[in-house]
């Protein structure tokens, strides 16, 4: 199984709202990520979590809140969006997190499609 | 700015032809990898070259890399309909941990 899969597949907020984006891996991978991408433009690593831990966060702002539960699951906790944060998320893991760059593919998923009103 | 940053071009050709794409990039790399990204969808992972290698082949690509010109190309042979897509290229810093620094993609369309 070399899926990543994400849920919700598309989601509409108000800016007061709270959702959670989430995001599941089988493959016994231990590094995940959390990318945003505007139309026309390339992945903006957000966060990224080894062995569970944070490791890398892009200086994103608070209003999101990035928890992985477990070396399967990573979530993005949306709270107070602006209508600019509009954008396709994308998760991604690998194997080993950075340990041997060279043959650590990310596997992304399929995205979860975000417009803030 | 971004580690890898492909020529700014969008390509339009007819089915059976090659493609080529190229990338450029700033500083030393551990690797380049080449995405395929269909319609705001997720991305695929295509190829991984890496730093000490010059060529490599997947099927119907065929990757270079240049480290002395910081460059890489990305050539599909015999297109189809379905190589139509954004195709992405993204390296591996040498002195960081496994962060992709993509760039700012090629619109590849494939006519029948």
């Amino acid at each position: 199984d070399t899926e990543v899969t994400q849920t919700p597949k598309h989601l509409v907020m108000g800016m007061t709202n709270k959702k959670s984006l989430k995001c599941e891996q089988h493959m016994g991978h231990r590094a995940m990520y959390w990318y945003k991408q505007k139309a026309k433009k390339p992945p903006e690593l957000m966060f990224v979590y080894s062995y569970e831990k944070l490791s890398i966060n892009e200086s994103v702002p608070s209003r999101f809140s990035p928890e992985c539960p477990n070396s399967s699951l990573l979530n993005l906790h949306l709270h107070a969006l602006q209508p600019e944060d509009s954008a396709l998320y994308l998760c991604a893991s690998s194997q080993e997190g950075g340990r041997d760059p060279h043959t650590d593919t990310q596997y992304f998923g399929p995205g979860t499609r975000l417009t803030v009103l | 700015s971004q580690q890898g940053e492909e020529d700014p071009q969008a390509l339009s050709i007819q089915e059976g032809e090659n493609a080529t794409m190229n990338c450029s990039y700033k500083t030393s790399i551990n690797n380049l990898q080449w995405y395929r990204q269909n319609s705001g969808r997720g991305l695929v992972h295509l190829i991984l070259i890496r730093s000490n290698e010059r060529e490599k082949h997947s099927g119907r690509l065929r990757v270079t890399l240049d480290t002395s010109k910081k460059s890489s190309s990305l050539l599909i042979t015999a297109s189809r309909a379905a190589d139509t897509a954004s195709y992405f290229c993204a390296t591996v810093a040498s002195y960081g941990n496994n962060r992709l620094a993509f760039g700012k993609g090629n619109q590849v369309v494939v006519i029948p």
